[in-house]
């Protein structure tokens, strides 16, 4: 079964440095979303994409926060500069439903530790 | 405010035993709500679905039933299995943004054998 591709799977970071995650949904997929998970709670969206265009990034702390889907297809987070806060689990994925809700396929995420 | 809460942060059952997971929303606008099962060092991945014209839905040992008056939810796992044991997280979604999940904080399954 096709599977959504994340990298890197961890990340140590010290605080006010940059860092990039990358995803690559499962082809065919329009709908894209990033979500962040802190431990003990459940995943949080971030920012939600329909092919290239935001459908919802009401939850992303723009200020440090970046998201991009060029082409359409894969996807980097950016986060410029981290906080100790960031610490969480950034989890991609995918759904082929364009409108409503369908199951989504998950990657298995980056671990980010901010130091 | 948290629109979906699993109140219950861990379930312990023996092994052949029925598991009850339970969820409760707020949002009236959620008309679709799902399960999923997450494993340590893995993404979560789908278990079982209900949409809200119905009260239940089964799959294999696997069945969600639905309270819409009651805006509850629950799986039962019968019987349960050793490998069942992981993180369970109820999700919903709905209303003006119908691809948004929002999720639970998860409840941890141990099925002892």
């Amino acid at each position: 079964e096709a599977e959504v591709a994340q990298s890197p799977r961890y990340k140590i970071t010290e605080k006010s440095q940059a860092v990039a995650f990358w995803c690559d949904p499962i082809s065919g997929h329009a709908t894209l979303y990033w979500y962040r998970q802190i431990l003990g709670q459940g995943p949080e969206l971030l920012v939600q994409f329909q092919d290239e265009s935001v459908v919802d990034d009401s939850q992303l702390p723009k200020d440090r926060f970046s998201a991009e889907r060029l082409k359409g297809v894969d996807s980097t987070l950016k986060i410029q500069p981290a906080e100790l806060g960031d610490s969480a689990m950034y989890l991609c994925a995918s759904s082929s439903e364009p409108q409503g809700v369908s199951p989504l396929h998950f990657g298995n995420g980056t671990r980010l530790t901010v130091t | 405010d948290q629109q979906v809460k699993q109140n219950s942060p861990s379930l312990s059952v023996q092994e052949g035993r029925i598991s009850i997971l339970n969820c409760d929303y707020t949002n009236s606008m959620f008309d679709y709500f799902l399960w999923y099962k997450k494993y340590p060092a893995e993404g979560p991945t789908f278990l079982i679905s209900i949409s809200s014209i119905k009260d239940k839905n089964e799959d294999g040992r696997f069945t969600v039933f639905l309270n819409k008056s009651a805006k509850h939810l629950s799986l039962h796992i019968v019987p349960s299995q050793p490998g069942d044991s992981a993180v369970y997280f109820c999700a919903a979604g709905g209303g003006p943004n119908a691809g948004k999940s929002t999720f639970g904080d998860g409840t941890t399954l141990t099925v002892k054998p």
